[in-house]
């Protein structure tokens, strides 16, 4: 199976508060986990990605866990902005073979201020 | 270095006409993947290419739809006799290839074309 499950669906949190998305996958073959940010009317910006032979990678507010033996993985942004309001997109890929990524369906994340 | 450039950003055809959408990779990317995202979904896998070559075609519609990636040139997405269900938006990446096993298939992404059919 090729699917990546993604939730919520939507995410209000207030300014400073910590947003988490998870995201659940099925392949195992697959080798590469990137999350993508996307602003309205924009294209998929690449945000941070991990391997799965690493459990947490963090790169300044953004923070992905990987859980392998569960198959999921995780965005979590710290002290949440109104600037971080956007849709964000797990996907999964196999990264040695240079093919398609397959993508969550995406949270629709609002920062109130 | 410029990014992933896709033009036109926005297109508008009448049902039946032809959409070209075109897409130039990052500079050094060999590797380009076209998705599509109708309204309030998420990006769905069309087809990917290499020059010269297309290596997966999977996702892409059995009519209607065509991609190539030539020796010179950008990337073209082509859909014939558009209909209503076509409008979307078109989005392309490019990857780098073989530079290292951990860079290969990192994607970037365009602007996207943005398909209205009336």
């Amino acid at each position: 199976q090729q699917q990546v499950k993604q939730s919520p669906q939507s995410l209000i949190v207030q300014k400073g508060g910590i947003s988490i998305i998870n995201c659940a996958y099925e392949n195992t073959a697959f080798d590469y986990f990137p999350w993508y940010q996307q602003f309205p009317g924009k294209g998929p910006a690449l945000l941070i990605a991990i391997r799965p032979d690493v459990s947490e990678k963090k790169e300044g507010r953004f923070t992905i866990s990987f859980n392998k033996s569960a198959k999921q993985f995780s965005l979590h942004i710290m002290d949440s902005q109104p600037g971080d309001s956007a849709t964000y997109f797990c996907a999964a890929v196999f990264q040695t073979s240079g093919s398609r990524l397959t993508f969550g369906e995406g949270t629709q994340l609002t920062v109130n201020p | 270095n410029a990014g992933v450039m896709q033009n036109p950003r926005h297109l508008v055809r009448r049902r039946g006409q032809e959409a070209r959408l075109r897409c130039s990779p990052m500079k050094g990317h060999s590797h380009v993947y076209w998705y599509r995202q109708l309204p309030e979904e998420g990006l769905k896998f069309m087809v990917y290419l290499q020059k010269e070559n297309i290596i997966d075609e999977s996702g892409m519609p059995k009519e209607r739809f065509s991609a190539e990636f030539p020796k010179e040139g950008p990337s073209i997405l082509r859909i014939q006799q558009v209909v209503r269900g076509d409008s979307a938006a078109y989005f392309c990446a490019s990857s780098p290839g073989k530079i290292g096993l951990i860079a290969k298939n990192i994607q970037y992404f365009g602007a996207g074309t943005r398909l209205s059919v009336l």
